[in-house]
């Protein structure tokens, strides 16, 4: 069975530092989302990607958080530079299509722990 | 904007009861809604979801849902409740005038006991 894959899946770093966090998406999954969840809440949208283009990044704290996906497969979060409220899971998905109807496919996400 | 509220923060069920998981909505179109659970330290994984038509959706692991729109809700339900599914719900609504975001509920997590 086809599966979202993260790297890595635990983090540990110090404020101020640079991380960054990848993910592969299910084959042929043309949208991809990153995700933040914080203990105890649901997930909070970071960014969506449609192909290799940005459709939503509202909720992107751009001045320290960035997202490509050059080739429009995998992509990569980075956090430059991290902040202690940044500890949380950051969750990947990936869905067929951008019609609204589809189901989204997590990945096992990566735990960041920022000390 | 569209929310999701999940009123009850843990349930708990001795094995082989039914089960109810709540949850209410708000859009201000018409909703797709989703259910996903959590094991600890893992992704989510999908339930079901309601996007048209019978108002009793079946999903994976025996679990089902109702969409009731006059009350707003879709509630997730189990006829018989095993210790395996002990983990964290989380229900989802994405409004079909609010673009393609899908907006989750705070989780409720849910204890079955022997």
């Amino acid at each position: 069975e086809a599966e979202v894959a993260q790297s890595p899946r635990y983090k540990i770093t110090e404020k101020s530092q640079a991380v960054a966090f990848w993910c592969d998406p299910i084959s042929g999954h043309a949208t991809l989302y990153w995700y933040r969840q914080i203990l105890g809440q649901g997930p909070e949208l970071l960014v969506q990607f449609q192909d290799e283009s940005v459709v939503d990044d509202s909720q992107l704290p751009k001045d320290r958080f960035s997202a490509e996906r050059l080739k429009g497969v995998d992509s990569t979060l980075k956090i430059q530079p991290a902040e202690l409220g940044d500890s949380a899971m950051y969750l990947c998905a990936s869905s067929q299509g951008r019609e609204g109807r589809n189901e989204q496919f997590f990945g096992p996400g990566t735990r960041l722990t920022v000390l | 904007a569209q929310s999701v509220a999940q009123p009850e923060d843990q349930v708990n069920v001795a094995e082989g009861n039914p089960l109810t998981v709540k949850c209410t909505y708000s859009v201000s179109g018409n909703p797709y809604l989703f259910w996903y659970v959590q094991y600890p330290n893992r992704g989510l994984q999908f339930l079901l979801k309601y996007i048209t038509g019978d108002n009793l959706v079946k999903g994976s692991y025996g679990f089902e849902a109702e969409f009731n729109k006059s009350q707003t809700s879709f509630h997730l339900k189990k006829p018989s409740a095993l210790v395996s599914d002990s983990a964290l719900y989380f229900c989802a609504v994405r409004d079909l005038r609010g673009g393609n975001k899908l907006t989750f509920g705070t989780g409720t997590q849910l204890k079955v006991e022997l």
